[in-house]
Order: structure tokens, then sequence, then C-alpha cells
């Protein structure tokens, strides 16, 4: 049974705070660890789709890096704004399918 | 809007009752997927389709679910004799089609949000 954990569950920041989460998932016969932002009522964003070991992607404020041995991928926001508040998922890729953690909560406040 | 869209966003309805849920894909996408997701849990795997054919089913697939997708365009989702755990947002999503040995993008739309009374 594949599973990915994600922590922390929420978090509250304040304007102009970096933060950063971390997605868990198998080590083993990995093919890819997806990003998600998911804010209310709008459709899951892809934000990164990372495949080889060591991997760092970056889109404007938002990086990820990626550990395929050690099974975990952190995501970075730098500099948080209101507008960054959402849930951000990952998902491992399982043969064709999507398992996903449970999301990172983030609220950032002005 | 050229997006992946479902139909209806909202659908509140009483135990016992039957519901149908419809998702329009991405149009050059030949693969079609479900996915639900319950209060504090990630989204979970339902069933997907490669063109009208459905290959997977989740065990969570219980037989009050049936999914369709007749000429491999729209997907329809239905339960019937609903259930109050049956609450939950139901996401869709579809991509192309990639090799065994490599991922494929999802594009995911909005989801229906069901409530059963």
């Amino acid at each position: 049974i594949l599973n990915v954990e994600q922590s922390p569950q929420s978090l509250h920041v304040q304007e102009g705070d970096s933060t950063n989460f971390t997605c868990s998932f198998p080590s083993s016969n990995f093919y890819a660890l997806h990003w998600y932002r998911w804010e209310t009522a709008k459709s899951p964003e892809a934000l990164f789709v990372m495949t080889l070991n060591g991997d760092e992607k970056k889109k404007g404020r938002i990086s990820a890096t990626l550990n395929t041995k050690e099974g975990y991928s952190y995501l970075y926001i730098k500099g948080s704004q209101p507008e960054d508040s959402a849930t951000y998922l990952c998902a491992f890729t399982g043969f064709q399918k999507l398992v996903f953690g449970t999301g990172t909560r983030l609220l950032v406040s002005p | 809007d050229t997006g992946v869209s479902q139909d209806p966003r909202h659908k509140i309805t009483k135990r016992g009752q039957n519901v149908t849920f419809r998702c329009d894909p991405i149009s050059e996408h030949n693969r079609l997927y479900w996915y639900r997701q319950t209060l504090g849990q990630g989204p979970e795997f339902l069933t997907y389709f490669q063109n009208e054919a459905q290959l997977e089913k989740s065990r969570l697939l219980s037989d009050r679910f049936s999914a369709e997708r007749p000429k491999g365009s729209f997907s329809t989702l239905e339960i019937q004799r609903t259930e109050q755990g049956d609450s939950a947002m139901y996401l869709c999503a579809s991509s192309l089609q990639a090799p065994w040995w490599f991922y494929n993008e999802q594009f995911f739309g909005p989801g229906t949000r069901l409530t059963v009374l």
C-alpha cells in the first residue's frame, strides 16, 4: 500500500514570512512526484512535476526539491503573500494514478 | 475555457437518492480519472478510463458507484442509494496517455461537492 505523508497539516504565517512543507513517499518504484496548489472553489493547479533525484524546480517565489533515495520532497515559499493561501498537495505517481498526501493548508495573514 | 469542467459544482441530496455527476475533460486527452476527497484526507483514486474503456477501479468504488465514458469524451459518475458517508468532493482529471514507465500530468476540474443529508 502506497502511503504519502505531508507535514505540517496546517500553517498560519504572516505576510513576508518564508515557509516550507514536507512530503514523504515510498522510495521504491518511483516514477514522479507532483506538487499541486488547491485554492478554495478552484481546480487543483499543478506547480511542479519532479522525476530525478536531486531535482530542484522554481516558479516565482515557490521552489521544490526532491530526494528519491530517502523518499522526501520539500516545497518552499519565499516571502509568503496572502494570495499564497491554499492547500498544497503532493502526489506520488503510482502506476497510472496519483496517490495524494493529506495536504498542508497554508493561511497567510496580511 | 479549455480546461476540465465538472457539473454540478454542488449537489445536496437526501440519503437513498441517486445522483449523477458529469466531467468534460480537455478535448485531446484520452485518459480520464475520478478521485474523491473526504474531510481531512487527500484525494483518493476511484477509477480511470482510457478512451471509453474503464481500465481500473479502486476498492473504494462500491457496487453503488458506476462510471461511464460512452464515447471516449465526457464521463459520468453515478451513485445509487446515497449514504451519508458518500459526502465528499468528487474530482475529475484528464491526461494524455503515457508509457507505463513514465508519468502523465493530470489536469483537474474544480470538483463536485456532494452533501448527503
